[in-house]
C-alpha cells in the first residue's frame, strides 16, 4: 500500500457522460498531480494541486477539471467523455518524493 | 517547459546481462531525477532517484548517474533477472515530474 488512495479502480461509462476520480493523497503531503496515462503511452501531466490551490497544469482538455478539497483529497472530474478518453489515471502525492495510487482504470464505451 | 527524451523504447537482454537506460532533459533548473518501474496494469512505483548535486548513486544492482553539464541521467542495472522485466521511466522535476516516454525492458531467462 503507497498511502495514495484513488477510487474507483475500475469505471466503464458511455461516451457523452461525466464522471468523478478521486484520490486521498499520503498523510502530511499537501500536493496531489494527476496524470493519464494511455495505451502504449507514457504519463502525461495533467494538474498539480498544493493546500488546496492549483500549481500548475499540463496537458489537460477543457472537459476536465479537478479541484483539492480541505481535508487535502482531490477530484478529477472528466466530462463530455469520448472513446479517446479511455485510459489509467494515476494521482500522486509527494514528500520526500512521488508516490503513486493504483490508479483508476476508465474506459469509455 | 521540461522535455525528457529517453532511449531506447525497448531493450531486450539475456539474464545476467547488464542494462542501460538513457535519458536526456531540456531544463537546467530540473533538480531532482527519479526512476520508476511500472509492472502491466500496476503504478509506477520509485525504483532509485538522484539529486543534482550528487553524480552517482548505487542500491544493490541498479545505480543512476547524472551529468548535469550534458544534462543527461542513466539508469543501470547488472545482473538482469527474468523480474526486471517491466517498463522504466525516468523523469525530470522541476516543480512537477516530467516523465520520458518509457523503456519496455525484457530480460529473458
Amino acid at each position: 500500500d503507497s498511502g495514495v488512495t484513488q477510487t474507483p479502480k475500475h469505471l466503464i461509462t458511455a461516451t457523452g457522460q461525466r464522471v468523478t476520480l478521486r484520490c486521498s493523497p499520503r498523510s502530511g503531503d499537501l500536493s496531489v498531480y494527476w496524470y493519464q496515462q494511455s495505451l502504449d503511452q507514457g504519463l502525461q501531466f495533467l494538474i498539480q494541486y498544493y493546500n488546496g490551490e492549483e500549481r500548475a497544469k499540463g496537458n489537460i482538455l477543457e472537459r476536465f477539471s479537478a479541484q483539492q478539497f480541505p481535508d487535502l483529497h482531490s477530484e478529477l472530474n472528466l466530462s463530455s467523455l469520448e472513446l479517446g478518453d479511455s485510459a489509467l489515471y494515476f494521482c500522486a502525492s509527494s514528500g520526500e518524493g512521488y508516490t503513486f495510487g493504483s490508479g483508476t482504470r476508465l474506459t469509455v464505451v | 517547459g521540461e522535455n525528457v527524451e529517453q532511449h531506447p523504447s525497448t531493450l531486450s537482454v539475456q539474464e545476467g546481462d547488464s542494462a542501460v537506460i538513457k535519458c536526456t532533459y531540456s531544463d537546467s533548473a530540473s533538480n531532482y531525477f527519479p526512476w520508476y518501474k511500472q509492472e502491466l496494469g500496476k503504478r509506477p512505483q520509485l525504483i532509485i532517484d538522484i539529486r543534482s548535486n550528487v553524480g552517482e548513486k548505487k542500491d544493490q544492482r541498479i545505480a543512476v548517474t547524472l551529468n548535469k553539464t550534458a544534462k543527461h541521467f542513466s539508469l543501470h542495472i547488472t545482473e538482469t533477472q527474468p523480474e526486471d522485466s517491466a517498463v522504466y521511466f525516468c523523469a525530470a522535476r522541476d516543480g512537477k515530474l516530467t516523465f520520458g516516454q518509457g523503456t519496455i525492458l525484457t530480460v529473458h531467462p
